[in-house]
């Protein structure tokens, strides 16, 4: 299974937003509403910040909204902060009942 | 809270067997809510899914790792366990283990890095 495609980098200024597109095909993205994404800070595990596409967690700000349309998905971070530099990966459910990781995105706060 | 602790060998050499093991706490591994499952990432790169599995005893497998994974669980000691064969270099990585709710990994382990060398 080939990993879902996302930007290397995206960067912004504190308070602008910014989104990070993540694109794979009828076989997993676009077929399930099953896309969740993670934040992982460096040397830190990675945390679930959407999950069943546009769900957030308890806990996690509401500055973080998930959206799908065919067969990419999105996530956006409105107000952006200091605290959301971090690398940020897509997930999804596939066909085959496996999971595939995107390839992973910077996100720097300028 | 569930918390998962990764333990196993820091090193392995060349062609042998990888075996990991991760302990829950704060819940049982024989719940019906949950799958298990284990993450790993490279060096500077990103994760990839190894695999994953349900009290039951049902796995599913990256198709790309499967003639060498097996994944299995014990339910006696709370604990489930990774076993790759043939390693190589390209197996170093940092390896979590992870509890699913179905398809999303609500808990991870602190991460264990396994090196492959000789």
């Amino acid at each position: 299974q080939s990993a879902l495609t996302q930007p290397a980098s995206v960067s912004g200024s504190p308070g602008q937003s910014i989104t990070i597109s993540c694109t794979g095909t009828s076989s997993d993205v676009g077929g399930y509403n099953y896309v969740s994404w993670y934040q992982q800070h460096p040397g830190k595990a990675p945390k679930l910040m959407i999950y069943d596409v546009s769900n957030r967690p308890s806990g996690v700000s509401n500055r973080f909204s998930g959206s799908k349309s065919g067969n990419t998905a999105s996530l956006t971070i409105s107000g952006l902060q200091a605290e959301d530099e971090a690398d940020y990966y897509c997930s999804s459910y596939t066909s085959s009942s496996t999971l595939v990781f995107g390839t992973g995105t910077k996100v720097t706060v300028l | 809270q569930l918390q998962l602790q990764e333990s196993g060998p820091g090193l392995v050499k060349p062609s042998e067997t990888l075996s990991l093991t991760c302990t829950v706490s704060g819940g049982s591994i024989s719940s019906s809510s949950y799958y298990w499952g284990w993450i790993r990432q490279p060096p500077g790169k990103g994760l990839e899914w190894i695999g994953s599995i349900y009290y039951s005893g049902s796995t599913y497998y990256n198709p790309s790792l499967k003639s060498r994974v097996t994944i299995s669980v014990d339910t006696s000691k709370n604990q489930f366990s990774l076993k790759l064969s043939s390693v190589t270099a390209a197996d170093t990585a940092v390896y979590y283990c992870v509890c699913l709710r179905v398809v999303v990994i609500t808990w991870w382990g602190q991460g264990t890095l396994v090196t492959v060398s000789s």
